[in-house]
């Protein structure tokens, strides 16, 4: 399979809580994207980082790539309970323009 | 979502019968794509679209064709629903920018 590895696949925490959520791949990339999905509801990108980048951060979203690793990780800065979604990692992985999502992690924030 | 609509909201068919989600934009976006999500499997890429008259292949497109005559418009049918096609099917565009895809609201298909 083309998809990669999401871990934890569930992660429960407090509010005011960092969470942090891994993802891996296993061939070349452009780019990574993360996305966010409220229960029910489609998804909402959140941040893309490209394959020359190492970090990038966008409010309290902070995202880092290890190509050398082929990871990355999502950490959410003092989190709040709307932050309680699922959320997917996804590889560009070549000039085709297709996305392939990982399984993602559901995260609880408890008030 | 602001720009992209996807109709029907949910469906039920019998199988063997045939069934076209439409997925519209006004965006005026070039790529677009559609989505399978099942439990444990996140989003599989059933077909995409480069443009008009041009689509290809995603990762799961047996049982599915699409069509897409128009820029706004993209379709996809499924020539004889089968059981293992129930599933929450979302429709996203693109223009290849530092904002991603945007997804629509998805259509909730199951096949009886």
């Amino acid at each position: 399979s083309q998809q990669g590895e999401e871990d934890p696949q569930a992660l429960s925490i407090q509010e005011g809580e960092n969470a942090t959520m891994n993802c891996s791949y296993k061939t070349s990339i452009n780019n990574l994207q993360w996305y966010r999905q409220n229960s029910g509801r489609g998804l909402v990108h959140l941040i893309l980082i490209r394959s020359n980048e190492r970090e990038k951060h966008s409010g309290r979203l902070r995202v880092t790539l290890d190509t050398s690793k082929k990871s990355s990780s999502l950490l959410i800065t003092a989190s709040r309970a709307a932050d309680t979604a699922s959320y997917f990692c996804a590889r560009e992985m070549d000039s085709s323009y297709k996305l392939i999502f990982g399984s993602g992690t559901r995260l609880l924030v408890r008030p | 979502d602001a720009g992209i609509t996807q109709s029907p909201r949910h469906k039920v068919t019998e199988t063997g019968t045939p069934v076209t989600l439409r997925c519209h934009q006004t965006e005026n976006h070039r790529y677009m794509y559609w989505y399978r999500q099942d439990p444990g499997h996140g989003l599989r890429l059933i077909h995409y679209s480069y443009g008009v008259k041009d689509t290809d292949k995603g990762e799961v497109s047996d049982g599915y064709s699409v069509s897409r005559s128009k820029t706004e418009d993209f379709l996809l049918t499924l020539e004889s629903a089968t059981s293992s096609q129930t599933s929450v099917y979302f429709c996203a565009i693109s223009e290849r920018s530092e904002y991603g895809y945007t997804f629509g609201s998805g259509t909730r298909l199951t096949v009886v």
